[in-house]
Formats: C-alpha cells, sequence, structure tokens
C-alpha cells in the first residue's frame, strides 16, 4: 500500500533549528515534495528532490533517501512566521501526490 | 496572474442542496485534482482528470461528480449535500513533468 507518515506536530523557539522528519512508501517514485501550509491558506510548494541527497534553498533545506525512503526538512534561523503545517508528499509513477496528513510547526517566543 | 481561480470562498448550504464548486486554471496544465482537507487528515483526492476529457475516482469520492470538458475548467458538483461533506475544498492542477502541484485559495463548505 501506499502511507506516508510524519509526526502530527512539533515545537521549537524562534532562532533555533528544526527538522521534521518523513517517511514514505507509494506505488513507483518521481520526487518528494514538502509544502508550507498557513492556517485557513492554500499549500505553497517549499521543496522537491528526486535524487539521494540535501537540496538547500535559503533558510530551507530538504535531504532524500531513496533507498530508506526517507526525507526531512529542514527549517534554520526559524521566525515567527514558520509557524504553519508542512506537508510532505510522494509522487508516485501515475504523477499523483500521495499526502501526509502534514506536521503542525508551533514557533515560540 | 497565473494560477488557479475557487469559487466561491465560503458557502453555507442547506442538507440534500446541490451545488458546484467551480475551478479554473490558466496555466494550460493538463492535470486537475480536487481535494477536501479535514483537520487531522491531510489532503484527501476526491477526483481527478489527467487531462480535458477523462477523469477518475480518489480516495473519497462518494456524493461527489466532476467533468472536465476543456482544459481550464474542472468543476466538482455535490449531487446532494450531506453534513459530513462540511470542509475545505482544493482544487489543484500540475503539468504532470514532476513539477508538483499548484493550488486554489480552496472554499470552505458548511453543510447544515
Amino acid at each position: 500500500g501506499q502511507n506516508i507518515d510524519q509526526p502530527t506536530e512539533m515545537t521549537a523557539t524562534e532562532g533555533a533549528i528544526v527538522q521534521i522528519n518523513c517517511t514514505y512508501q507509494t506505488s513507483g517514485f518521481n520526487g518528494l515534495f514538502w509544502y508550507q501550509q498557513h492556517a485557513g491558506e492554500a499549500p505553497t510548494f517549499l521543496s522537491y528532490n528526486v535524487l539521494d541527497g540535501l537540496e538547500e534553498k535559503g533558510r530551507f533545506s530538504s535531504f532524500l533517501s531513496r533507498s530508506k525512503g526517507y526525507s526531512y526538512l529542514l527549517l534554520k534561523e526559524l521566525q515567527m512566521k514558520d509557524s504553519a503545517s508542512y506537508l510532505c508528499a510522494s509522487m508516485d509513477s501515475n504523477y499523483q501526490l500521495i499526502w501526509g496528513a502534514g506536521t503542525k510547526l508551533i514557533i515560540k517566543p | 496572474i497565473a494560477g488557479i481561480t475557487q469559487a466561491p470562498t465560503s458557502q453555507i448550504l442547506a442538507a440534500g442542496r446541490r451545488m458546484t464548486l467551480r475551478c479554473t486554471q490558466d496555466m494550460r496544465h493538463n492535470a486537475m485534482y480536487w481535494y477536501r482537507q479535514d483537520l487531522g487528515l491531510g489532503l484527501r483526492l476526491i477526483h481527478y482528470s489527467n487531462t480535458a476529457g477523462t477523469t477518475g475516482k480518489g480516495e473519497v469520492p462518494d456524493g461527489y461528480s466532476v467533468s472536465r470538458a476543456n482544459t481550464d475548467d474542472f468543476p466538482l458538483t455535490l449531487a446532494s449535500a450531506v453534513p459530513s461533506q462540511t470542509s475545505v475544498y482544493f482544487c489543484a492542477s500540475s503539468d504532470r513533468e514532476g513539477n508538483g502541484y499548484t493550488f486554489g485559495s480552496g472554499t470552505r463548505l458548511t453543510v447544515v
């Protein structure tokens, strides 16, 4: 079956670093996506990994290990505006995204 | 501005009524999707269309229907609304080239 697992909620402090993990199991694989969703808004694209390794984009980085079915999103220098849900999604062989339930990230001052 | 437009933004609907949620994109994306998002459950796929003229069922299709008469439009119809269809509905599109999805701003539907 197809399955995406990520923690339900995480708490971190402003200015710190947080890592959100995601494990996936899908029929075929065409990449791993991370989206950010603020409360009451639509998901917005953050990152895409299809090859093993780390992709860095400003304060955000995303890592993929295809052999382990594992990814993480790393957020550095946390800001209050980073409080949001972070959705992990794997693209299957039909180019459809299989979604995790999302990780709610709470940033404390 | 290229993107996806959903309408209405929000709606309160009496149970048993018929309702169509509208979705239009101007990016010429082949694939379009309808999701519902409920607290704690994440995004669940209702129906999808890989190209104009074709549609498919997702994870939770019961009580919903879609059509794809052209590339741009992908309306979602609730034939006879029930309270369990109270949710936030997102329309999305993709070019099916591994570039991910673009989402509309969502429709918040309350069935009473």
